[in-house]
């Protein structure tokens, strides 16, 4: 296990249609992040599981984003109907579940919307 | 709602200069507290926490419950922590998610 793993690391797409991210954490991590990352900012976070329970999502998270962890391993967020604003870097962490641990980062998806 | 705040985009120091990143919290409760860094063409990491209370790579951090700051500090800096600096904050009661400051572009010039 080499660390937190994102695919793809690039994606471009035209405005309007639908992207699909993909995360696999840290195998014994329970805890999985979703952050979203824009030009001179710091990430924001965005939702987080554990195990499979969705727990936490942010006011930033239209209707048009959504995340699953169905068996508790990998995680896929999903950007329906694209718009040029939601162009970012979007990155997964992982966790154990005690209080503080510490999180993990993948390499983070790039998104350009055009 | 939390929040962090670093004033500086970027600080361009001398090597053998000390360093001092500044990191500034506002949360009610007692949060924890984290310096991320981010080298070139990497992912981002963990530098140090502050319950921990170590020193990582000649870095300290120390919080100031009074003046709600956790400045990241080293006494003499090396060309190769060039790298981005985030301030993070974290509460037990939220899952652990981490709210970011801005960042901190640290450059070390020869």
């Amino acid at each position: 296990d080499t660390g937190v793993s994102q695919d793809p690391r690039h994606k471009i797409t035209k405005r309007g249609q639908n992207v699909t991210f993909r995360c696999d954490p840290i195998s014994e991590h329970n805890r999985l992040y979703w952050y979203r990352q824009t030009l001179g900012q710091g990430p924001e976070f965005l939702t987080y599981f554990q195990n499979e329970a969705q727990l936490e999502k942010s006011r930033l998270l239209s209707d048009r984003f959504s995340a699953e962890r169905p068996k508790g391993s990998f995680s896929t967020l999903e950007i329906q109907r694209t718009e040029q604003g939601d162009s970012a870097m979007y990155l997964c962490a992982s966790s154990s579940s005690g209080s503080g641990e510490t999180q993990y980062f993948g390499p983070g998806t790039r998104l350009l919307v055009l | 709602a939390q929040r962090v705040t670093q004033p500086e985009k970027l600080l361009s120091v001398f090597k053998g200069a000390p360093v001092e990143l500044k990191c500034n919290y506002s949360y009610s409760g007692s949060p924890e507290l984290f310096w991320y860094v981010q080298y070139s063409r990497q992912r981002l990491q963990l530098l140090l926490r502050h319950i921990s209370r170590e020193s990582i790579k000649g870095f300290t951090a120390d919080l100031n419950k009074g003046e709600t700051s956790f400045h990241l500090k080293k006494p003499f800096a090396q060309e190769e922590d060039s790298a981005m600096y985030y301030c993070a904050l974290s509460r037990k009661s939220s899952g652990d998610k981490l709210t970011f400051g801005t960042g901190t572009r640290l450059a070390v010039r020869p």
